[in-house]
């Protein structure tokens, strides 16, 4: 089945240590690429966005993604992580020749020790 | 306020009851979604409107669901005959179209809700 994979459920880092995240879609065609943050006790918040043009995409918050077109993937990245980043991250994806739904990954917690 | 918002923030109901989830969307947004999240999962689409109308039901996974959009702002999500495994948070987001040219809608990213927490007992 068609479907967005998020390959780590959970990952503990201290602060200051690197991140990445990974993404993996299975969908053919022009996809538009998302990933989204829920911090503790809030709702989904965008963090970054790729429709088209430059595959590194820069989001808020020194996160960025890059979008790899012959692997599928759309990795997240942060060189430093906060305690503040602590939070559950969502990959999604949307086909725009097939409707305006977004497809999520399973999500990823992250806890960033202090 | 800005943002997309949703009454009740929580419901618990008995099973067999009816129930109504409201969603609010960002003023002048045209397309609006609902979404369920189960715990430990990542939001599964349920339906999407263009204006008043359902673009896209693919998502409700069976007839007990219904959503409407009379005047195309406010939605209300209803679902009857609650069962247990309703129980989730139901997510509501909008967008605003994109600006493109085509007969093909477009658009712009999602701006996410609260979510009313369901517990059907």
């Amino acid at each position: 089945a068609q479907s967005v994979s998020q390959h780590n459920h959970h990952v503990i880092l201290s602060e200051a240590a690197s991140l990445e995240l990974g993404c993996n879609y299975s969908y053919g065609g022009t996809v538009n690429l998302f990933w989204y943050v829920q911090y503790p006790g809030q709702h989904l918040q965008l963090l970054l966005k790729y429709f088209s043009g430059d595959p590194l995409v820069k989001g808020i918050k020194g996160f960025e993604a890059e979008f790899i077109k012959s692997k599928f993937s759309f990795n997240l990245r942060k060189p430093s992580v906060q305690w503040s980043d602590t939070a559950e991250y969502f990959c999604a994806v949307k086909r725009p020749n097939a409707g305006n739904m977004l497809t999520f990954g399973g999500g990823t917690r992250l806890m960033v020790k202090p | 306020g800005a943002g997309v918002s949703q009454t009740p923030s929580n419901k618990v109901t008995e099973k067999g009851k009816y129930v109504e989830l409201r969603c609010d969307p960002i003023s002048g947004h045209t397309a609006l979604y609902w979404y369920r999240q189960s715990l430990g999962q990542g939001p599964e689409f349920l339906i999407y409107f263009q204006g008043t109308g359902a673009a896209d039901d693919s998502g409700l996974p069976n007839d007990r669901f219904f959503a409407v959009r009379p005047e195309g702002s406010v939605s209300t999500l209803k679902i009857q005959r609650t069962e247990r495994g309703d129980s989730a948070v139901y997510l509501c987001a909008s967008s605003s179209r994109a600006k493109t040219s085509g007969p093909i809608s477009s658009y712009n990213e999602q701006f996410f809700g609260p979510g009313t927490r369901l517990t059907v007992l």
